[in-house]
């Protein structure tokens, strides 16, 4: 079995700011683990992703996450947010052994100006 | 060049009627999703078919019957419309291997009167 828990509904920053937006996940084999975007009435953006290797991985944007297997945790995080960041996040998990995509319930995020 | 698309982008329909969905991936990939976002913005898989064989079936009621004619093509036929179904339906296509991702087309806001 396999779930991923976004903690937080919202995050809010001030533009400038580091922005950080918190997942957990559970899996029984390994994770290969995920971060999308979606802006309003648009569809999922990939942002980044987490096979295998460093466990700092870099994205689009300026986003990176830190995959963290003893705190089964993968936040993703920016140095300094911008306006055009405010938008839904997700967090999704795969089992090794699985082809189906586990998604979080999302993050809003609201970075103000 | 759109990698995911999905047709109609909007659909406005009377409850008990049947309805279709098209999804098209000039990606390349062998698998291919359907996911339902409800008024709260959760995501669940519904189907998957790799190389045109049905491997992910979720709890989702008969009424939904995916039909893929070709790798290339992902579709989503409702029966008997319920107001329930009204929701966002995303199509994705996945990359495998060390690359794996996957992209969503921009979605098919269907509403059911």
């Amino acid at each position: 079995a396999q779930s991923v828990a976004q903690p937080e509904d919202q995050v809010n920053v001030a533009e400038g700011n580091p922005l950080t937006v918190k997942c957990t996940y559970s899996v029984s084999g390994n994770p290969y683990l995920f971060w999308y975007v979606q802006y309003p009435n648009r569809g999922l953006q990939f942002l980044l992703k987490y096979i295998t290797g460093d466990n700092l991985v870099k994205g689009s944007y300026g986003f990176e996450a830190e995959f963290n297997k003893s705190q089964t945790s993968f936040h993703l995080k920016k140095p300094s947010a911008l306006v055009s960041d405010s938008a839904l996040y997700f967090c999704a998990v795969r089992d090794s052994g699985d082809y189906k995509l586990s998604f979080g319930a999302g993050t809003t995020v609201t970075v103000r100006a | 060049d759109t990698a995911v698309s999905q047709t109609p982008k909007y659909l406005v329909t009377q409850m008990g009627n049947d309805k279709s969905i098209k999804c098209e991936q000039n990606l390349g990939h062998d698998t291919m999703y359907w996911y339902k976002q409800d008024s709260k913005k959760f995501l669940k898989i519904m189907f998957s078919y790799n190389n045109k064989e049905l491997i992910i079936n979720e709890t989702v009621p008969n009424r939904f019957s995916p039909k893929s004619p070709d790798k290339a093509h992902l579709n989503l036929h409702i029966n008997s419309l319920e107001l329930g179904d009204s929701a966002v339906y995303f199509c994705a296509s996945r990359r495998q291997g060390a690359q794996e991702t996957q992209y969503f087309g921009p979605g098919t806001r269907l509403l059911v009167l």
